[in-house]
């Protein structure tokens, strides 16, 4: 079945640690997005990518980092750099067509 | 600053009923409507687009779009207690970046 897959579906950050968070879709969809969602608050764009080795920042890219090297997969890389990273992140792509998103399933990361 | 509002709610109907859900949007230059609806802890899940103004209606629900009011709403008939979740308006605003806006959703309670 075609979908999105993100690993791990729980991460815990040590202070001053970063880490990556992975995205793959099999749907072959050109553009991917990762969004980063607060309690009870919406969904925040934090990068997308809308062709492989190509991506820009969205509203809250300060302390984070992306690459796109394939179709396939868009990481996200939480550096020491961004100060309150606790939150659900969701990966998202879209074909060319305006039909809305497929979410992956969801990394919640929490800094300990 | 495009911006999509909700009511975050609770909403809380009773089982059977119609539960109304609404969303305004700041661009009026807006193409497309979506509504997801999120089960808590999980990521969101399309359940219903809109491009043009009227209503569009699939199985239980309905979106209606009014452009000029910049306005878009869903409504769920026959609510049943598995709709209890949180439901995020989001808004592909002009420019067609294919970047969605979203709302910070209405939690629906649906009693038996």
């Amino acid at each position: 079945d075609g979908g999105i897959t993100q690993s791990p579906k729980y991460l815990f950050r040590k202070e001053g640690q970063n880490v990556t968070l992975s995205c793959e879709q099999n749907l072959n969809h050109d553009a991917m997005y990762w969004y980063r969602q607060d309690p009870g608050q919406g969904l925040r764009l934090i990068y997308y990518s809308q062709i492989v080795n190509d991506f820009q920042k969205g509203d809250i890219a300060e302390g984070y980092s992306v690459s796109r090297e394939k179709k396939e997969s868009f990481p996200l890389t939480v550096t020491s750099a961004q100060k309150n990273p606790t939150a659900f992140y969701l990966c998202a792509s879209k074909d060319n067509r305006d039909n809305g998103y497929t979410f992956g399933s969801g990394t919640r990361l929490t800094v300990v | 600053q495009k911006e999509v509002e909700q009511n975050s709610g609770p909403l809380s109907v009773p089982e059977g009923a119609i539960a109304s859900l609404n969303c305004t949007y700041s661009d009026r230059g807006s193409q497309s409507f979506f509504w997801y609806r999120q089960y808590s802890g999980k990521s969101p899940e399309l359940i219903m687009f809109i491009y043009s103004n009227g209503d569009k209606e699939d199985g239980r629900f309905t979106a209606q779009l009014n452009k000029a009011s910049q306005y878009v709403s869903l409504l769920i008939r026959d609510s049943q207690p598995s709709d209890s979740a949180t439901y995020l308006c989001a808004v592909n605003p002009s420019g067609n970046t294919g970047k969605l806006i979203f709302g910070q959703g209405t939690t629906l309670q649906v009693k038996p």
